[in-house]
């Protein structure tokens, strides 16, 4: 089944403590994305990657930091999280390595920082 | 600053009437728009686009219309139905970055009542 799966789908941590949420797509999507959806302020781009080793900002990357390394996976990485981190993430692929192709989402990760 | 403008949270339509969600942008170099629907519990899905060179697309019950003199787009949904309630994002794409930045409004939440 082609789809994009994300890990974990639930996590609560404290503030400083490093974690990663991972996210791999097999439908050989050149195109990956990260989104943070937070109540009132919808949907706001994190980082976004346009093919392998090719990453870049997108409107909130502060606090973040990702890597493709290979084409399936995307992965998430707070250094040190913060509460005004917490927040439903959620992943996307699409074939195409633009924003304006179809993309498809995971079904999101929901983070608590205390 | 909010380049993709959600005005209205919500709507409450009901069943077998039109829906029309509205969206407006503020940034000339948008070039193409695209409608995410949003269940709750899962990632958005997308819904339909359209490119500025166009001023309508249709697709079955969804019609989304474009005014570039306005920098206003609306979607929509002829008849409604209940399963069409959910949270709908307008995204657009800018034409001068580097295709891989989205821009999401925030949102509008849409009910569709029997």
């Amino acid at each position: 089944e082609a789809q994009v799966t994300q890990n974990p789908r639930y996590l609560i941590t404290v503030t400083g403590k490093k974690l990663t949420v991972t996210c791999s797509q097999n439908m050989n999507h050149e195109y990956m994305s990260w989104y943070r959806q937070d109540p009132g302020l919808g949907l706001r781009q994190i980082y976004y990657s346009m093919n392998v080793e090719v990453t870049d900002k997108g409107d909130v990357p502060e606090g973040y930091k990702v890597s493709r390394k290979e084409k399936r996976n995307f992965p998430l990485i707070l250094e040190s999280p913060s509460p005004n981190q917490t927040s439903l993430y959620f992943c996307a692929s699409s074939f195409g390595g633009r924003a304006k192709d179809t993309q498809y989402f995971g079904p999101g990760t929901r983070l608590t920082v205390l | 600053d909010q380049q993709v403008k959600q005005n209205s949270p919500s709507l409450s339509v009901q069943e077998g009437r039109i829906s029309i969600l509205n969206c407006d942008y503020t940034n000339s170099m948008f070039d193409y728009f695209l409608w995410y629907k949003k269940y709750p519990a899962e990632g958005p899905t997308f819904l339909i686009s359209i490119s500025s060179i166009k001023d309508k697309n249709e697709d079955g019950r969804f019609t989304v219309f474009l005014n570039k003199s306005a920098k206003h787009l609306s979607l929509h949904i002829v008849p409604s139905q209940p399963g069409d309630s959910a949270v709908y994002f307008c995204a657009a794409v800018d034409r001068g970055s580097t295709l891989g930045r989205l821009y999401f409004g925030r949102g509008t939440q849409l009910t569709v009542w029997p």
